[in-house]
């Protein structure tokens, strides 16, 4: 959906580096989610934000955190990346306001970490 | 852990015949959401079934749930080539954050000419 858009949109990096995945979206949503796909695990939830001023700790946050910049733009940052962190990262955004929790998903960041 | 499990894990159809895939969820619910991604791209919502009801349908997509088995079903009818995709069910589950969603890991379908 090109409303929600990540970059970059692949990645490598080495083993101890800091990286950072960005999220901007122009829905106008509050709501903002960061996630990981690994092949047959689903998507897990990292973090996520219902507003500018409100950072949740998903499943599996360890070894990540985030930055909610501003209402349109979500960042995570892996502090020291390690090998298994390599998987696809997908951000989302929902309508606080709306009963139907919908969410609307980026295109996704590929990260591979040697 | 997953809420929410997908059954079959993949699934092999020709065009025009209709699939069918199963979601089945651990804990009580608000909704049930069913999205769809092709290859390696972001989720697409598909449709979504508020706990107080049974059937849903949108388009050639219906979508069943029986909250009493914390179960959902999703029939795509007369499929095409294009419907080749993962689909994933998504539960909002009524004990935690509302608008927080559990994704299962998906069911793979491949639909052949």
């Amino acid at each position: 959906d090109a409303d929600v858009t990540q970059t970059p949109r692949n990645r490598i990096t080495k083993t101890g580096k800091r990286i950072m995945l960005e999220c901007s979206q122009t829905k106008g949503h509050d709501r903002m989610y960061w996630y990981r796909q690994d092949p047959g695990l689903g998507l897990r939830l990292i973090y996520y934000s219902f507003d500018v001023k409100d950072i949740n700790k998903g499943e599996i946050s360890d070894g990540y955190s985030v930055s909610r910049q501003a209402q349109a733009k979500f960042s995570l940052s892996l502090e020291s990346a390690i090998p298994n962190q390599t998987a696809l990262y997908f951000c989302a955004t929902s309508w606080g306001e709306d009963s139907e929790e919908t969410q609307y998903f980026g295109p996704g960041t590929r990260l591979l970490v040697l | 852990s997953q809420q929410g499990e997908e059954d079959p894990q993949a699934l092999s159809i020709q065009e025009g015949e209709n699939a069918t895939m199963n979601c089945s969820y651990k804990t009580s619910i608000n909704n049930l959401q069913w999205y769809r991604q092709n290859s390696g791209r972001g989720l697409v919502h598909l449709i979504l079934i508020r706990s107080n009801e049974r059937e849903k349908h949108s388009g050639r997509l219906r979508v069943t749930l029986d909250t009493s088995k914390k179960s959902s079903s999703l029939l795509i009818t007369a499929s095409r080539a294009a419907d080749t995709a993962s689909y994933f069910c998504a539960t909002d589950a009524a004990t935690d954050s509302w608008g927080k969603l559990q994704f299962g890991a998906g069911t793979q379908v491949v639909v052949t000419p």
